[in-house]
């Protein structure tokens, strides 16, 4: 869901488990997402990418998922460590446009319970 | 943080001053780009540069200057004009080598007026 003030959604899972965070992406022309990590204190980190003539892309402990029906996008991290601890947000763009402006979601803050 | 490095980490400003946030990346990126992070919120644009010389305003670049003379800096300016600096500030640049377009943040500086 969206945040509101200085509340973000909040996503709290036992280390171990899996999790899986949700997007919903405003722009019917976007087809370009990322998703980012954000740990308290510092800059995104880029974690994995899809573009819209896919539905679903691997990384290394990380899926993403695409659904350009009801415009949603999801991130799903296997066996979630305490180390994954931080905000996560999704961004989306149209690929290859002249500006490259990002729209940034909110973000949900993923707590990891050892 | 890739190659893009933000300096300083914290600064602190009195009212009525102008203060200068540096950002540089050795990534041999066109685009480079501010954005504002306000608690529980997205990320804002602030400026964007596409090259060398030129730059655009974001969605609130009231208060802020920036200027683009090399490739590997982009300076911003939160100018005495801003009457709500206080905020974590964030540096991008843009890699869109083959198949990707994605930004890559620098660690962030944090702004307190005091």
């Amino acid at each position: 869901g969206e945040s509101v003030g200085l509340h973000l959604p909040t996503l709290s899972v036992q280390e171990g488990d899996n999790s899986i965070i949700n997007c919903a992406y405003s722009n019917s022309a976007s087809d370009y997402f990322i998703w980012y990590k954000q740990e308290s204190g510092k800059g995104p980190q880029f974690i994995i990418d899809i573009r819209s003539n896919m539905d679903k892309r691997q990384g290394q402990r990380v899926t993403v998922l695409l659904n350009k029906t009801v415009k949603h996008l999801s991130l799903q991290i296997a066996a979630t460590q305490p180390g994954d601890s931080a905000v996560y947000f999704c961004a989306e763009n149209i690929y290859g446009g002249s500006q490259g402006n990002l729209i940034f979601g909110k973000g949900t803050k993923l707590s990891v319970k050892p | 943080d890739g190659g893009i490095t933000q300096s300083p980490k914290y600064l602190f400003r009195k009212e009525g001053q102008n203060v200068t946030l540096s950002c540089e990346q050795n990534l041999n990126h066109d685009a480079m780009y501010w954005y504002r992070q306000d608690p529980g919120q997205g990320l804002r644009l602030i400026y964007y540069s596409q090259i060398v010389n030129d730059f655009q305003k974001g969605d609130i670049a009231e208060g802020y200057s920036v200027s683009r003379e090399k490739k590997e800096s982009f300076p911003l300016t939160v100018t005495s004009a801003q009457k709500n600096p206080t905020a974590f500030y964030l540096c991008a640049s843009r890699d869109s080598g083959e198949a990707k377009d994605t930004q890559y943040f620098g660690p962030g500086t944090r702004l307190t007026v005091l």
